[in-house]
């Protein structure tokens, strides 16, 4: 079974500060991998992907995330907070099967100004 | 192309009561994908279905149901309501399932209040 952890519940930063979201998965198959945020009363938006191509991934917004498989993580980060990063942040697994997307518990993001 | 819509956007209803949401996916997909969120569980996979049948099932009793149109349009159905079910409901959509093809578009969602 695949699984997501995201160590940190909430994570506070300043504003122009380095952002790191965690996120480690389990998976006995190649993870396919996404990162979603969601703004107060919105659905959940795509930040980016892993699938296989690149290890470092690109999202929108200024966010990237690397995959590193030996240690089974796919770490989010962005070198500039701004505050319109505020937001809930939840990290995805899924596998190239008929398996339905597996989500994190989120981490809640703070920009302090 | 539109996003995903989903209706009603919130509703209350009471304890016993049945509700139905409605979920559009956006065109060209196949697979819809429900989902509650709750603060303290987070989100937990409902069910999905593609092309008309379920694929997957989530841990949810057999109160939560759903169906899919011929048009990829899919409703949730969820009966004898009960207070833990206040939640926001969220439909993504997706090309297909599985793997890549599993980017998942969502929607702004349902929020269900149940007094």
């Amino acid at each position: 079974a695949q699984s997501v952890t995201q160590l940190g519940s909430h994570v506070s930063v300043s504003e122009g500060a380095l952002v790191l979201l965690r996120c480690n998965y389990s998976s006995s198959v190649p993870p396919y991998l996404f990162w979603y945020v969601q703004y107060p009363n919105q659905g959940l938006q795509l930040l980016l992907k892993y699938t296989s191509a690149a290890t470092l991934v690109k999202g929108i917004n200024g966010f990237e995330a690397e995959f590193k498989k030996s240690e089974t993580s796919f770490h989010l980060t962005k070198p500039s907070a701004h505050m319109s990063d505020a937001a809930e942040y939840f990290c995805a697994v899924t596998s190239s099967g008929n398996t339905p997307l597996v989500f994190g518990k989120g981490t809640r993001l703070s920009v302090i100004a | 192309k539109a996003g995903v819509t989903q209706t009603p956007r919130y509703l209350i209803k009471t304890r016993g009561q049945q509700v139905t949401l409605s979920c559009s996916p956006i065109s060209g997909h196949r697979s819809v994908s429900w989902y509650q969120q709750t603060p303290g569980q987070g989100l937990q996979f409902l069910f999905e279905y593609f092309s008309e049948t379920q694929r997957n099932k989530g841990n949810f009793p057999g109160r939560f149901s759903g169906r899919q149109f011929s048009n990829s349009r899919s409703e949730m159905n969820v009966s004898t309501l009960e207070l833990g079910d206040s939640a926001l409901y969220l439909c993504a959509s997706s090309l297909a399932a599985g793997g890549s093809y599993n980017e998942q578009f969502f929607g702004p969602g349902t929020r269900l209040t149940v007094l």
